[in-house]
């Protein structure tokens, strides 16, 4: 089936660094969301975006709906050790029947 | 009270047992997932409902079958579980009836098939 290209796979960071990741698709999308899964626990939503261009900003997390609908990225400033976690991607096709497509994700490592 | 919830958090099952993995809403949404997790690939779609009447298959319905007894209850069962359905298994959530459609996660359930 299909799936997102979400890149990075992992980072190791110091913290304080700022992060940046993103996610890529050969579909046009009309939404893009960006959950965070800790360990042993369900992917909790940080940010949804639904419309192309739009940019919006959780704290520290910041996300944009790329211009072409293809692509979305995701920043995260200043990291904490909280921030430790696996990040995924998740879009929505047009005209789709609501499913979502997601990315395998990005694991994040923080040195304090 | 969590909005989702998942039973059991963890289960231990021998090859070719039938088990079932249960799924409970408070948020009132009529749509509901099971995904199915494992460490490299994502998130995969197992099954769909959009009411208590419609059933899908999604992208890895094979070995699986769902049961949607209510608006709130959306069930997974494997009927002869073998080892490679060893996972970790998520239930979703979402309102349609709202244009930005987002979905809702439980904590999972971590299976073993031994």
């Amino acid at each position: 089936g299909q799936q997102l290209n979400q890149s990075p796979q992992s980072m190791f960071i110091q913290e304080g660094e700022d992060v940046s990741m993103n996610c890529t698709s050969s579909s046009i999308f009309n939404t893009w969301l960006w959950y965070k899964q800790d360990p042993g626990e369900g992917p909790v939503l940080l940010i949804a975006l639904y419309k192309a261009g739009e940019l919006t900003s959780n704290g520290r997390l910041t996300a944009q709906f790329g211009i072409t609908r293809k692509d979305s990225f995701l920043n995260i400033s200043a990291s904490i050790p909280s921030d430790v976690g696996i990040y995924f991607c998740a879009g929505r096709r047009i005209g789709s029947q609501g499913n979502l497509i997601f990315g395998k994700g990005t694991k994040l490592s923080v040195k304090p | 009270d969590a909005d989702v919830t998942q039973t059991p958090r963890n289960r231990i099952t021998k090859t070719g047992k039938r088990i079932m993995l249960e799924c409970s809403q408070t948020k009132g949404h009529d749509r509901m997932y099971w995904y199915r997790q494992d460490p490299g690939l994502g998130l995969r779609l197992i099954y769909y409902s959009f009411d208590v009447k419609d059933i899908n298959k999604g992208e890895i319905s094979d070995g699986y079958s769902v049961s949607r007894q209510a608006q709130a209850k959306f069930s997974l069962s494997l009927e002869s579980a073998i080892p490679n359905q060893t996972a970790l298994y998520f239930c979703a959530t979402s309102d349609w009836t709202v244009q930005e459609e987002t979905q809702y996660f439980g904590p999972g359930t971590r299976l073993l098939v031994l």
